[in-house]
């Protein structure tokens, strides 16, 4: 199989505090990852991706400063949204690529961030 | 020329009955077109996929349908069930590139 994790599935969180999203790959490593947001019944709009050991590389538009990325293993990757704002409010999922077969991409759950 | 086009923005359906939904592009290069479906508050689940090698593939109820000339690849969900009532995305991508997703389709199976 090929189990993609996340977690906080929900997390609400003040204006101005950080928010920590964590995404595992469960059975495979995965040397490339990747980070989409979501808005409601709205395709996915990928923010980054990120490799294993090397830094992520952003999307035309999305603030690298403020939407940290850190993949520290073949297994975790992080999204910290920092200094979150209610526009920040929105659906995070991730994917894991599974070996060297780009196309094998599996998606987590998602995280419901919800700034208040 | 990355864009991935998909129609039926929304689709109602008796139990029973076919859902077609289709996806358009322009990148040439593009060599792999999954289909994801997903559920309200849940992550996207690849469904079905197909190389531009066949014209068809079809996994159960769901058969995808590839015309290369065209650049056109289409969903078919046969016998539609209530359960299969959530969003569809249709997108494609190649190696070295990123998946480029279509705008989705809520579909909807009434019993």
């Amino acid at each position: 199989g090929a189990v993609v994790s996340q977690h906080p599935s929900r997390v609400i969180c003040k204006s101005g505090t950080s928010v920590k999203i964590e995404c595992r790959s469960l059975d495979f490593q995965a040397t490339t990852m990747f980070w989409y947001r979501q808005f409601p019944k709205q395709s996915l709009m990928l923010m980054a991706t990120s490799n294993e050991g090397s830094k992520a590389t952003y999307e035309q538009g999305v603030e690298k400063d403020k939407f940290l990325i850190n993949h520290a293993s073949l297994t975790l990757s992080t999204l910290t949204v920092t200094s979150a704002h209610p526009e920040d409010s929105s659906f995070y999922i991730c994917s894991a690529e599974k070996g060297q077969l780009y196309y094998e991409q599996y998606f987590g759950p998602g995280t419901r961030l919800t700034v208040t | 020329q990355q864009q991935v086009k998909q129609s039926p923005q929304s689709l109602i359906v008796q139990k029973g009955g076919i859902s077609i939904i289709n996806c358009a592009y322009e990148n040439t290069a593009f060599d792999y077109f999954p289909w994801y479906q997903q559920f309200p508050g849940k992550g996207p689940a690849l469904l079905i996929a197909i190389r531009p090698d066949v014209s068809e593939k079809k996994e159960g109820r769901f058969t995808i349908s590839f015309n290369k000339s065209a650049k056109q690849f289409s969903l078919h969900i046969m016998d539609s069930q209530p359960g299969d009532s959530a969003t569809y995305f249709c997108a494609a991508m190649t190696s070295g590139s990123r998946l480029t997703f279509g705008e989705g389709t809520q579909l909807t199976v009434n019993p």
